[in-house]
């Protein structure tokens, strides 16, 4: 059975400061990576989806690596902002059951003070 | 903008008495999934409709049920809601190709859902 962990649980850096999440899951035979925002109370908003094929995916101030063959991701992001501050998901697609389920992880609560 | 749509998004409920969540997409997607998503938690996939073909997760309570009429809407009813199933219900839709391949899901916003 897939399982997928995020450390730390919770984040609190200063304004402008690069940081990583990180994001390990046991099974290897993943169909793709995705990284998702979540504000609280709201629903979850895509950040960047790697495919298994691929090593990493940039969009503006975020970068996902994804080294399947020992199981884990990241999530960089550079130059932190205030409206930053959200919960982080990553979740996996996996190969079997038609490749079509996602498995998250728990998350990340981001803080970033002014 | 095309976009996934739920209905509510805070429901309060009594112990017992049923209720239904809506979510509608403009996507055109020809896949629809519920998730519920409890506090501090992951989102755990509860099931999903390919076209009309319903695949419900070997998990999921026999308390929760679904609903697809057209391709455009999803309702997941809950037949008698208990204080556990209090927790966030996103809906995400994703297209299927030709290949079997299923593709990027999109989120709805969320219903939040409080059982007194």
């Amino acid at each position: 059975k897939q399982e997928v962990t995020q450390i730390p649980a919770a984040l609190s850096v200063p304004e402008g400061e690069n940081l990583v999440l990180n994001c390990s899951f046991t099974d290897s035979a993943i169909y793709n990576l995705q990284w998702f925002r979540q504000d609280p109370g709201k629903g979850l908003t895509s950040l960047l989806l790697i495919q298994s094929s691929q090593r990493e995916q940039t969009s503006g101030r975020l970068n996902a690596s994804l080294d399947k063959s020992s199981g884990r991701s990241t999530l960089y992001i550079a130059a932190s902002q205030p409206g930053d501050s959200a919960t982080y998901l990553c979740a996996v697609k996996e190969l079997t059951g038609g490749g079509n389920k996602l498995t998250f992880g728990t998350g990340t609560q981001l803080k970033v003070e002014l | 903008d095309a976009m996934v749509i739920q209905n509510p998004r805070y429901q309060v409920t009594q112990f017992g008495k049923p209720v239904t969540l809506s979510c509608s997409q403009t996507l055109n997607h020809n896949v629809m999934y519920w998730y519920q998503q409890k506090s501090s938690q992951a989102p755990k996939l509860l099931f999903h409709y390919y076209d009309k073909d319903f695949n419900n997760e070997a998990d999921t309570p026999d308390n929760f049920q679904s609903r697809r009429p057209n391709t455009s809407f999803c309702f997941l009813d809950i037949r008698s809601p208990g204080l556990g199933d209090a927790a966030m219900y996103l809906c995400a839709t994703s297209s299927r190709g030709l290949s079997g391949r299923f593709n990027e899901q999109y989120f709805g916003p969320g219903t939040r859902l409080t059982v007194t």
